[in-house]
């Protein structure tokens, strides 16, 4: 069964360094999401993203994030400048469409960021 | 705002106990609801979901039924095994509109005992 990958499994940064988080949706999704889950707390949406451009954001998705499809395969988050309390896994997810409220979202199996 | 409330855990529960994990909503209109369960070390996996008013989700025997009357979608599994420990998230979906992202509970860790 075809799945969402993201790599990689654990970064470990230096505060105020940039970081990028990658991940390969299902190859004929178009839906693309971004969550993130800081330890012991509930799963937030962060963005999605469809047809080269993002379609919603949370208030978490400040200008010091931003996404990016590079090559028609990847799906990347950019943290510009990386703070203490960016500290959490980090989750990719696709959906085949997203205009049908009932498509479920495919996940990746996260990337864990930690901010030193 | 969309909210989804889940039942506090952690649980505990011995081999073929049963599970009722509480999940109650608020969102406007009718949305789809899901449980999605995360293995320890793994990614979130679409467990179950219903798309309406009472329609029952189910897989790997467990279920949850749709009730709008009392806007909840409990999970529910009569006998649980040593494999069914994780955390399970109940989480919601608009429908309409470009409001397609996942509205999540806190989840719930489950653990259960041989």
């Amino acid at each position: 069964e075809p799945e969402v990958t993201q790599t990689p499994s654990h970064q470990v940064t230096q505060m105020g360094q940039e970081v990028i988080l990658r991940c390969v949706p299902i190859s004929n999704h178009l839906y693309f999401y971004w969550y993130r889950q800081i330890l012991g707390q509930k799963v937030e949406f962060l963005v999605s993203f469809y047809n080269n451009e993002i379609s919603e954001k949370s208030e978490i998705f400040d200008d010091q994030f931003s996404v990016e499809r590079p090559d028609g395969s990847n799906f990347t988050l950019k943290i510009r400048s990386t703070k203490l309390e960016d500290s959490a896994m980090y989750f990719c997810a696709s959906s085949p469409t997203s205009r049908v409220s009932n498509q479920p979202q495919h996940f990746g199996d996260g990337t864990r960021l930690s901010i030193l | 705002g969309d909210s989804v409330t889940q039942m506090e855990g952690p649980v505990t529960l011995s081999e073929e106990a049963c599970l009722t994990i509480n999940c109650t909503y608020t969102a406007t209109g009718y949305p789809s609801l899901f449980w999605y369960v995360q293995y320890p070390g793994e990614g979130l996996q679409l467990l179950l979901k219903a798309t309406k008013a009472d329609d029952k989700g189910s897989n790997k025997g467990f279920e949850a039924t749709y009730r709008k009357e009392t806007t909840s979608f409990h999970l529910e599994k009569g006998s649980v095994q040593v494999s069914d420990s994780a955390v399970y998230f109940c989480a919601l979906r608009r429908s309409g509109g470009s409001n397609y992202k996942l509205t999540f509970g806190k989840g719930t860790l489950l653990t259960v005992n041989p």
